[in-house]
């Protein structure tokens, strides 16, 4: 199974909104809408920030979206804040394979 | 509150084996709930290692099958992983997380706070 494609990095000022995303195949995000987003700051462990390609877990604020169109999934977060700054990393479900696979992962600076 | 916390040794011989166990507060495993094992390499991304269900049914990552098995101990709310043939590409931070209810769907909204393993002579 190949990971799933993210930029690496992504910048945007205070206030503005940026959008990361998330690219698979019609085996993993284009199947289900079993996609979900991570957010990770250094040393801890990653917080789930969207689940089932747009729900929003309670307590995750509503600048953080989450779309998908075809095979390719999208994070935007506006309004962007300094404690944005970031990893994030998306997931997906395989169908037919029972298994989960992540994005590479993408870097948020806050400018 | 669900919590999860690894343990283990933190540091393991290469072709020896990797052995966590994850203790679960604030929830019954025994509830059908999917909970498994992801890792993270120093400065890399994160890696899916597998998922086992109350019933004993688990599930891996393709790369890893042959060398990793996943257990639960309903009676001590606790599951494990073990990690045969580990190599320095098995170093790396692994944490424990609680996946969705019912079904896999790469939902992990609990996770504990991780535990890094060495491989090194």
């Amino acid at each position: 199974q190949s990971a799933l494609t993210q930029p690496a990095s992504v910048s945007g000022s205070p206030g503005q909104s940026i959008t990361i995303s998330c690219s698979g195949t019609s085996s993993d995000i284009g199947a289900y809408r079993y996609v979900s987003w991570y957010q990770q700051h250094p040393g801890k462990a990653p917080k789930l920030l969207i689940s089932d390609v747009g729900n929003r877990p309670s307590g995750v604020s509503n600048r953080f979206s989450g779309s998908k169109s075809g095979n390719t999934a999208s994070l935007t977060i506006s309004g962007l804040q300094a404690e944005d700054e970031a990893d994030y990393f998306c997931s997906a479900y395989i169908s037919g394979a029972t298994t989960v696979v992540f994005g590479g992962g993408t870097k948020l600076t806050v400018l | 509150q669900v919590q999860l916390q690894e343990s283990g040794p933190g540091l393991v011989k290469p072709s020896e084996t990797l052995s966590l166990t994850c203790a679960v507060s604030g929830y019954s495993i025994s509830s059908d709930y999917y909970w498994g094992w992801i890792r993270q390499p120093p400065g890399k991304g994160l890696e899916w290692i597998g998922n086992i269900y109350p019933s004993g049914s688990a599930y891996y990552n393709p790369s890893l099958r042959g060398r990793v098995t996943l257990s639960i101990d309903t009676s001590k709310n606790q599951f494990s992983l073990k990690l045969s043939s580990v190599t320095a590409a098995d170093t790396a931070v692994y944490y424990c997380v609680r996946d969705s209810q019912y079904a896999i769907r790469a939902l992990f909204d609990y996770w504990g706070q991780g535990t890094l393993v060495t491989v090194s002579s």
